[in-house]
C-alpha cells in the first residue's frame, strides 16, 4: 500500500538558517503530493503540492520538487523564521476518487532566535 | 479559504461512556468528509470516509461499531466513540472536500481522553 516516509523531529534551527525536511513515497501510479503545517493549537494547513513529476510547488518562501525518479518530495526553505516552527506533514493523494491522504509521521519544526 | 471547525475541541469522558465529535465545513457543502486519528509522535491515520447521505467506509482494523459515523447533511458529519475506552484516547481530526473537489480541508482536531 502508500506510505510516506520523513524525517523525524525535532529538528532545531537557528533564524536565517536553510532547512530541509526530507520525505519519500512509495505509491502505486503517480500521486499528488502535499506538505501540511500544523501550527500549535490550530488544525492542519495545506502549505503547497504538486500533482505531477517535475511539478515545483511554493508558498510562503517553501518549496518542495515532486522527484519521481528518487521518489522524494522534500521540503525546503532558504531562510527561516521563528513564527515557521510548527509540525510538517509530507502527505500523498493516490485515489481516484474521494479517498483519504496517507501522511507522514510529521516532523516537529524548531526555530531558535 | 474554505473553513471546517470541529466541536468539542477537547473532551474528557469515563470509561464506558459514549462521546460524540461534530465537523462542519462552514462555508462549502461538503459532500465528503474524512476522519482521521493521531496517535502522540504519529502520523494521521485515515479512519473512515463518509459521503453525504449513504454509509462510511471504513478503513481496515477500524471498527466500525465502535466509532460510529453519519454525515446526514452537506455541512455536518459526526463521529461517536461508543463504550470509550482509555486506548481510545487521542486526537481526532476531520477533513472535508466538495463536489469535484479533491482537495481537502481540515478542521482544528479533538482532543478526546478517556479515564
Amino acid at each position: 500500500g502508500d506510505s510516506v516516509t520523513q524525517m523525524e523531529g525535532p529538528v532545531t534551527l537557528s533564524e536565517e538558517a536553510f532547512l530541509t525536511i526530507n520525505c519519500t513515497y512509495t505509491a502505486t501510479g503517480y500521486p499528488s503530493l502535499f506538505w501540511y503545517v500544523q501550527y500549535p493549537g490550530e488544525g492542519l494547513q495545506l502549505l503547497l503540492k504538486a500533482t505531477k513529476a517535475d511539478d515545483k510547488g511554493s508558498n510562503k518562501g517553501f518549496e518542495a520538487t515532486y522527484r519521481k525518479e528518487t521518489t522524494s518530495f522534500h521540503l525546503e526553505k532558504g531562510s527561516v523564521q521563528v513564527s515557521d516552527s510548527a509540525v510538517y506533514f509530507c502527505a500523498l493523494y493516490s485515489g481516484g476518487g474521494a479517498d483519504g491522504l496517507t501522511f507522514g509521521k510529521g516532523t516537529h519544526l524548531i526555530i531558535q532566535p | 479559504g474554505a473553513v471546517v471547525s470541529q466541536h468539542p475541541s477537547r473532551v474528557i469522558c469515563k470509561s464506558g461512556t459514549s462521546v460524540k465529535i461534530e465537523c462542519r465545513s462552514l462555508d462549502f457543502q461538503a459532500t465528503t468528509m474524512f476522519w482521521y486519528r493521531q496517535f502522540p509522535k504519529q502520523s494521521l491515520m485515515l479512519m473512515a470516509t463518509s459521503n453525504e447521505g449513504s454509509k462510511a467506509t471504513y478503513e481496515q482494523g477500524v471498527e466500525k461499531d465502535k466509532f460510529l459515523i453519519n454525515h446526514a447533511s452537506l455541512t455536518l458529519s459526526t463521529l461517536t466513540v461508543t463504550s470509550a475506552h482509555p486506548e481510545d484516547s487521542s486526537f481526532y481530526i476531520c477533513s472535508a472536500s466538495g463536489q469535484g473537489i479533491w482537495e481537502q480541508y481540515f478542521g482544528p482536531g479533538t482532543r478526546l481522553t478517556v479515564t
